[in-house]
């Protein structure tokens, strides 16, 4: 079964800066497919940036970008320029295949600080 | 507006009573997914429906069980409620063929048994 970890419960930064949430993964295929969601206060779970594992180039949305390392099996997401409204709970989750089941990591807290 | 909608979006049971989390999606996906959310857990997944007329065990299936009514609705069942259910229940969708983009969440129940 494939997991997913998030060593970082909290996380806090000053409001313009970068933080980077870690992530890593376990699995033994070599096609698959990662996400960060970020769920605020309002609980809804949005979907941040996604990877796939056979793409080398980094995935990047404006202010969101991941570093991959399939090797290491590491999926960190940077977030720069931190805005106030970045005050979330971060998951990494990880997809085998199309449409089968995504499996999450614990999350991160993070608070941007003004 | 298209997504997922899911009902109740907070319930209180008294241990041994009853109840069905319902959720309606319309985007035509053909996955459906019920999560937990704990604190410090993540989200697990309870079951999944592949397809209209399949139902699948998730990580955590113990307690529940699930109905998928047709391609659009998918409910979650508790049949007699226990403290240990406490907890913050998503339902998702996604597409199945194709690149992966990410499942679409409601915006979950809080659910407190008491």
């Amino acid at each position: 079964a494939q997991t997913v970890t998030q060593s970082q419960p909290e996380m806090s930064v000053q409001e313009a800066e970068t933080v980077t949430l870690s992530c890593t993964y376990d699995t033994s295929e070599s096609n698959y497919y990662l996400f960060w969601y970020k769920q605020p206060p309002s609980r809804q779970m949005i979907l941040v940036i996604r990877q796939e594992a056979y793409k080398q180039q980094n995935a990047t949305e404006n202010r969101f970008s991941v570093n991959f390392q399939k090797a290491a099996k590491s999926f960190s997401l940077k977030i720069s320029d931190s805005q106030l409204g970045d005050t979330a709970m971060y998951f990494c989750a990880f997809e085998e295949t199309s449409g089968s089941r995504l499996t999450f990591g614990e999350g991160t807290q993070l608070t941007v600080n003004p | 507006n298209a997504g997922v909608t899911q009902t109740p979006k907070f319930q209180v049971l008294k241990t041994g009573q009853s109840m069905t989390l319902q959720c309606a999606q319309d985007m035509n996906h053909n996955s459906m997914y019920w999560y937990r959310q704990d604190p410090g857990m993540g989200l697990r997944l309870i079951y999944y429906s592949a397809s209209e007329g399949t139902t699948d065990k998730g990580e955590v299936p113990n307690g529940y069980n699930v109905s998928r009514l047709n391609k659009r609705e998918f409910s979650l069942r508790l049949e007699s409620a226990a403290p240990s259910q406490t907890s913050v229940y998503f339902c998702a969708s996604t597409r199945l063929t194709g690149v992966p983009n990410g499942y679409t969440f409601g915006s979950g129940t809080r659910l407190t048994v008491v």
